[in-house]
């Protein structure tokens, strides 16, 4: 089966650096997406990763290593405003996005 | 119109009613998606079509059903709605649905709780 595991819920101080990991076991793949969630709006785009290795846009990062089926994501210089719920989505051999539960950020000033 | 709008916003339902929530995008986008999202889960996959004319069953297409007229738009039918179909329904698009990089774009969800 298709299974992805990331943590329910996670706090960080506003200013600080948070990883948020995800592991995944997909039928095929074809790339693994990050997607920011605020409450009550639609999920938007921030990463993609298809090779091995850290891709790095702002204050934003993920890494993947598709041997280990295991991607993070993380956050550097944390502002109120991302706290979110952060969604994990492989792409399986279908090109299909599995979604993750998705983690919840909770960022403290 | 940009990128995707969703209809109705919210809507309470009663059981047993039919009702079609509606999805429209201006980015010529060839693959549409419907997704229903409960608390604590992840988003699963209903009904998705990659080219008009043409659809496909997701994960959860029991209850639902979808037509691909045209490029923009991509209706989702209730045909007897039931307590469990309570849900917020988002619409996506991305340019192909297939090739590997193929970013999703949202549209705003729809809210639909049935009684």
């Amino acid at each position: 089966g298709q299974n992805i595991d990331q943590p329910t819920e996670m706090t960080a101080t506003e200013g600080a650096i948070v990883q948020i990991n995800c592991t995944y076991q997909t039928s095929g793949f074809n790339g693994l997406f990050w997607y920011q969630q605020h409450a009550g709006e639609a999920p938007t785009f921030l990463s993609y990763n298809v090779l091995d290795g850290l891709e790095e846009k702002g204050r934003f990062s993920s890494f993947l290593s598709r041997s280990k089926g295991y991607s993070y994501l993380l956050l550097k210089e944390l502002q109120m405003k991302d706290s979110a719920s952060y969604l994990c989505a492989p792409m399986d051999s279908n090109y299909q996005l599995i979604w993750g539960a998705g983690t919840k950020l909770i960022i403290k000033p | 119109i940009a990128g995707i709008t969703q209809a109705p916003t919210s809507q309470i339902l009663a059981a047993g009613r039919r009702m079609t929530l509606r999805c429209t995008q201006d980015m010529r986008h060839n693959a549409m998606y419907w997704y229903r999202q409960d608390l604590g889960l992840g988003l699963r996959l209903i009904h998705y079509s990659n080219t008009a004319g043409t659809t496909g069953k997701g994960e959860v297409p029991d209850g639902y059903s979808v037509s691909r007229a045209n490029t923009d738009d991509f209706p989702l039918t209730l045909a007897s709605a039931v307590p469990s179909q309570t849900s917020v329904y988002f619409c996506a698009s991305s340019e192909s649905g297939t090739g590997d990089y193929n970013e999703q774009f949202f549209g705003p969800g729809t809210r639909l709780t049935v009684l």
